[in-house]
């Protein structure tokens, strides 16, 4: 594909409600990582997955957040009871699986909490 | 442990004028660094790497292990390199997951 596509581009949620972010990496790339950023922030590591892997889930804030990649290709991040604290700019990438290799950006998926 | 310092939020000058945005890092061993772009409404995207050592849209970056530091600089700025530029280092442990700083604006004026 042209490049990481990530649905919804712009969801809002009223608190406690459950939202899930898809990702879409680029064809044939084995990492996928998920960041979240915060207005005035820059992204901040939320998980990674090698193929269907999980292989590190350090920075998921809270058991509120889970991500999966049941085929090794389509990602979705999802968040459960939304809270306030939780709206920020959530961001894909995707890479070969060599270390050095570029990361791909996706344009994020921008969540609201209201 | 490991950690990304950009300390301006914001960096404003006029077009022709240099520009250098600051980022200073902590990381035990031999760092590799980034400088990562985004323009108005676009994705975030890679600018350049220190292990290549290129110099893209005329920007350059030299690391520096003594000050533990990695400029982005630009002799001449352009109204379009106005964005916001964020400096990433890779934690260790064999694949690609980076650490950002915060982020400098630059805006570059007429």
């Amino acid at each position: 594909g042209a490049g990481v596509s990530q649905s919804p581009r712009y969801k809002v949620a009223k608190r406690g409600q459950d939202v899930a972010l898809r990702c879409d990496p680029i064809s044939g790339h084995v990492s996928l990582f998920w960041y979240q950023q915060a207005l005035g922030q820059g992204p901040e590591f939320l998980t990674y997955f090698q193929n269907e892997a999980q292989l590190d889930k350090s920075g998921l804030p809270s058991d509120r957040f889970f991500a999966e990649r049941p085929e090794g290709s389509v990602s979705t991040l999802k968040i459960q009871r939304t809270q306030q604290e939780d709206s920020a700019v959530y961001l894909c990438a995707s890479s070969m699986k060599v270390p050095g290799n570029t990361i791909y950006f996706g344009e994020g998926s921008w969540l609201t909490v209201v | 442990a490991q950690r990304v310092t950009q300390p301006e939020k914001l960096l404003s000058v006029f077009k022709g004028a240099p520009v250098e945005l600051k980022c200073n890092y902590s990381y035990s061993g031999s760092p590799e660094l980034f400088w990562y772009v985004q323009y108005s409404r676009q994705r975030l995207q890679l600018l350049l790497r220190h292990i290549s050592r290129e110099s893209i849209k005329g920007f350059t970056a030299d690391l520096n292990k003594g000050e533990t530091s990695f400029h982005l600089k630009k002799p001449f700025a352009q109204e379009e390199d106005s964005a916001m530029y964020y400096c990433a280092l890779p934690f260790s442990g064999g694949y690609n997951k980076l650490i950002f700083g915060a982020g400098t604006r630059l805006a570059v004026h007429p």
